[in-house]
């Protein structure tokens, strides 16, 4: 079992609306990442939080540490925001600021 | 600012055949990482340094092998490639902290026939 896993794999939306991929973890960490990568390759992080939740545009990004869940929501959604979103963990037992990733999910959004 | 960049963004090899892949970065990071994506799985890491001269080993570091003789670059080593390590690999630096954001660069792609 890996020990950060995302949910849904896949997801497709019409323009304009509101999405949410969740991350959920096993173990203690330090840290919780989201990343994007583009059609393109190129990966970009969006996000590093610890607690609380962090806001940039259209993204939120939102972490229970008790429920060890975390939450990528994007508002007003647009085409552009075709990508995969990766959830990955600082996990307290590495050292290195080493990242444990999950799988990813395919978002698709369409005008 | 260049960031992290990798070079090169495609190669093609023989199974047998030697390779390196280069990873320069200009931000003045500590850390240095090289991973592996391949379809259905996500990142896996491969090796990391922690400081020039120092390497470690990640999740899959079998097949492969790393320098750090400089702290801008970190160089991945395919000593006899194998149609297994057919993927994509990125580079990716970050500082000296607990967590701290990793800056990826562009990708390798590599296909070994």
């Amino acid at each position: 079992k890996n020990e950060v896993e995302q949910s849904p794999q896949n997801l497709t939306a019409q323009e304009g609306e509101f999405i949410t991929i969740n991350c959920s973890y096993s173990v203690g960490i330090s840290a919780l990442h989201w990343l994007q990568q583009h059609p393109g390759g190129g990966i970009v992080s969006l996000f590093m939080l610890s607690s609380g939740k962090k806001k940039h545009g259209r993204l939120i990004a939102t972490i229970n540490i008790q429920e060890k869940h975390s939450s990528l929501h994007i508002t007003a959604s647009h085409p552009r925001d075709s990508a995969v979103y990766i959830c990955a963990a600082t996990l307290k037992e590495t050292s290195g600021s080493r990242l444990t990733f999950g799988e990813g999910t395919q978002l698709t959004v369409n005008p | 600012n260049a960031g992290v960049t990798q070079t090169p963004k495609f190669r093609v090899l023989k199974t047998g055949q030697s390779m390196t892949l280069l990873c320069a970065q200009d931000m003045n990071h500590e850390y240095m990482y090289w991973y592996r994506q391949d379809p259905g799985m996500g990142l896996r890491l491969i090796h990391y340094s922690v400081g020039e001269g120092t390497t470690a080993k990640g999740e899959v570091p079998d097949g492969y092998n790393v320098s750090r003789l400089k702290k801008q670059n970190f160089l991945l080593g395919l000593e006899s490639a194998a149609p297994s390590q057919t993927s994509v690999y990125f580079c990716a630096s970050s500082f000296t902290q607990p967590g701290g954001i990793q800056y990826f660069g562009a990708g390798t792609r590599l296909s070994v026939l």
